[in-house]
């Protein structure tokens, strides 16, 4: 089955830095990576979403990129706020599988005032 | 639009004693997935239903089953509760056939003492 690996598993920012966090997924038949954000105590929350005929996409300070090929995608997040301190997930389906989502560990980020 | 509701949000309960959870849908979607979420294992999948139908299903044990109602509305069942079973639950519902976007419930606490 599908494995997804995400990295790093904590990362610190500086307010106003960017931030990376990378996952890389197993089956070359995935095609839909979300990502999601969980708040402490909250629900995970769909941020942004790439499908596999696409290389990148962007909305306001975040955007996901897709490399097939090497089997990997990663979320990027810009000008960083203390808002943007939660635990990202990124996922990975594959059409055969119905809607079932394969999670990464997690990713916690947070933004130093 | 409502969101993902899920009920209750707190359980208790005593090992060996079984739980159902109830999850109600975005109004119009029809495919309902449950999800586990740990500490130590992050977010598995359990379990989605589709139409009433389960297409598709996770690694665990035979204790976990759900079902899913004509209203998209769906249960889990857990019988026989051991203390690892301690998590939170999580449900999240998507159009599936017309997108794949998921949105997750607030989920429920539950805690197997």
């Amino acid at each position: 089955g599908e494995n997804v690996e995400q990295h790093p598993s904590t990362l610190s920012v500086q307010e106003g830095d960017s931030a990376v966090i990378k996952c890389t997924y197993s089956d070359s038949a995935s095609n839909y990576f979300p990502w999601y954000k969980q708040e402490l105590g909250k629900r995970p929350q769909l941020i942004i979403d790439i499908r596999s005929n696409v290389g990148e996409k962007k909305d306001q300070r975040i955007a996901v990129t897709l490399n097939k090929t090497a089997k990997h995608f990663s979320l990027h997040i810009t000008e960083t706020q203390p808002e943007d301190s939660a635990v990202y997930f990124c996922a990975a389906r594959t059409e055969s599988s119905g809607d079932k989502l394969t999670f990464g560990t997690g990713t916690r980020l947070a933004v130093r005032p | 639009k409502a969101g993902v509701t899920q009920t209750p949000r707190y359980l208790i309960k005593t090992r060996g004693q079984q739980v159902t959870l109830s999850c109600s849908p975005i109004s119009g979607h029809r495919s309902v997935s449950w999800y586990q979420q740990t500490p130590g294992q992050g977010l598995q999948f359990l379990f989605e239903y589709f139409s009433e139908t389960q297409r598709n299903k996770g690694n665990f044990p035979g204790r976990f089953s759900g079902r899913q109602f004509s209203n998209s509305r769906s249960e889990m069942n857990v019988s026989t509760l051991e203390l690892g079973d301690s998590a939170l639950y999580l449900c999240a519902s998507s159009w599936s056939d017309v997108g794949p976007e998921q949105y997750f419930g607030p989920g429920t606490r539950l805690t197997v003492t």
